[in-house]
């Protein structure tokens, strides 16, 4: 039983344009949101976070959004470079954790090409 | 050291044989994580130690897995006897309490034969 969920295993977009990488959660108690890149024959690499509290949190090129009502959030690359072809994982910490990121639920990923 | 230490990188063995996977965390760091990532399961954390002491075992398979954790600079995750379903990329991460994020290592490819 997934309690975040990536249901996109592939998104293709070209240079220059957004990419939009989207994950569920099942739980609606879920306080904090984390994503991570992963490049291949690497380990995971935490890219941004969000609280419960905000609905958007931005750094750069990536921003994140969270929509709790729909229990939705979104990470969106603009402009999208080939750099950023990796596969993005959302992850949430148990409730209650105080923002804490041990035992974190992963989703599967989503993985992103970005085209020249 | 700045990075966490995964070794070997690849491993392919045979059904029965033992197998054991090697880490060595980012120095100051207190807590450490295994996690494994196959296809079907995606990223699933098999154990965490804080202070090298076990505190969450509940993601571990079964009994064929156990990891030991005999200092704070230095892990291991044994598989004995292994089998073709244990074939995943395992993952080593460490933090402290201070981050809101984990380091991962590059990971160990085992592939059982």
């Amino acid at each position: 039983d997934q309690q975040v969920k990536q249901n996109s295993p592939s998104l293709s977009v070209q240079e220059g344009r957004i990419s939009i990488l989207n994950c569920d959660y099942t739980n609606s108690m879920f306080d904090y949101f984390l994503w991570y890149k992963k490049y291949p024959a690497e380990g995971p690499t935490f890219l941004i976070s969000i609280s419960s509290i905000k609905d958007k949190n931005e750094d750069g090129r990536f921003t994140v959004f969270l929509n709790k009502s729909a229990k939705h959030l979104s990470l969106h690359i603009v402009p999208s470079q080939p750099g950023d072809s990796a596969v993005y994982f959302c992850a949430a910490p148990p409730i209650n954790s105080g923002g804490s990121n041990y035992k974190l639920t992963f989703g599967k990923g989503t993985l992103l090409t970005v085209n020249p | 050291d700045a990075r966490v230490t995964q070794t070997p990188r690849h491993k392919v063995t045979e059904m029965g044989q033992e197998v054991t996977l090697r880490c060595k965390p980012i120095s100051g760091h207190d807590y450490l994580f295994w996690y494994r990532q196959t296809m079907m399961r995606g990223l699933e954390l098999l154990i965490y130690f804080n202070n090298n002491v076990p505190i969450d075992d509940s993601g571990m398979p079964e009994d064929r897995f156990s990891a030991k954790m005999p200092n704070a600079s230095f892990s291991t995750l044994k598989i004995q006897p292994s089998e073709p379903r244990d074939s995943a990329v395992y993952f080593c991460a460490s933090t402290d309490r201070t981050n809101e994020k984990l380091f991962f290592g590059s990971g160990t490819q085992l592939s059982v034969l």
